[in-house]
């Protein structure tokens, strides 16, 4: 069975400094994996997705990630943070579900705080 | 730009109330998606569908019930509201491209039922 482990629930880093979220994966064939972020009372965002076309995946905001097969990780990272990335951020893993669909398992959530 | 849109940002309602969540996105996708998010718990997947008239049961489906008559709309019901129902809820859309491959979800802004 699909799952991910973010391995913080919160986060804590001063503005203009790296960001790292960590979240591991389990999955029994080559998963899609997907960071969103959720703001204080906003929907969910998609930040980026990986769909193994390439290792690195870009996404918005500056955010970035990268899939370690051999470590089962997919980490959120950031180089510099700004005030506005505090938010909540999930890693979520797809898996199949019933017609054909798939269905996205998430992670707990780290909830990411950015200090001036 | 996909929009996903909820009937209600915040509810109440009391023990034993029959509640109606709606949801409607405009991007004409096949499959829809109820999920609850709860602190500490992430988001779990209530209820999907991925046709009209067709529904699967999720993760948590105890207590809930879906409708799709039409493919732009996608209702949540509760036959009888219960305390431990007190949660946020948010729908999601995604388009539906077989199975092989997995299609980001779009989320709309989230319902926060209280239930007293």
């Amino acid at each position: 069975a699909q799952s991910v482990t973010q391995l913080d629930s919160h986060v804590s880093v001063s503005e203009g400094t790296p960001v790292l979220l960590r979240c591991n994966y389990s999955s029994s064939y080559s998963p899609s994996l997907f960071w969103y972020v959720q703001h204080p009372n906003k929907g969910l965002q998609l930040l980026l997705k990986y769909t193994s076309a390439a290792t690195l995946v870009k996404g918005i905001n500056g955010f970035e990630a990268e899939f370690k097969k051999s470590e089962t990780s997919f980490h959120l990272t950031k180089p510099s943070a700004h005030m506005s990335d505090a938010a909540e951020y999930f890693c979520v893993v797809s898996t199949l579900a019933g017609g054909a669909t798939n269905k996205l398992i998430f992670g707990t959530g780290t909830l990411l705080a950015v200090q001036p | 730009d996909v929009k996903v849109t909820q009937s209600s940002r915040y509810l109440v309602k009391r023990t034993g109330e029959k509640v109606f969540l709606e949801c409607v996105q405009d991007m004409d996708h096949e499959n829809m998606f109820w999920y609850r998010q709860d602190p500490g718990l992430g988001l779990r997947l209530i209820y999907f569908s991925y046709d009209v008239k067709m529904k699967e049961k999720g993760d948590i489906p105890e207590g809930y019930s879906v409708s799709r008559e039409k493919k732009e709309r996608f209702s949540l019901i509760l036959e009888s509201a219960s305390t431990n129902q007190t949660s946020m809820y948010l729908c999601a859309s995604s388009l539906w491209r077989g199975q092989a491959r997995t299609d980001t979800q779009y989320f709309g802004p989230g319902t926060r039922l209280t239930v007293l």
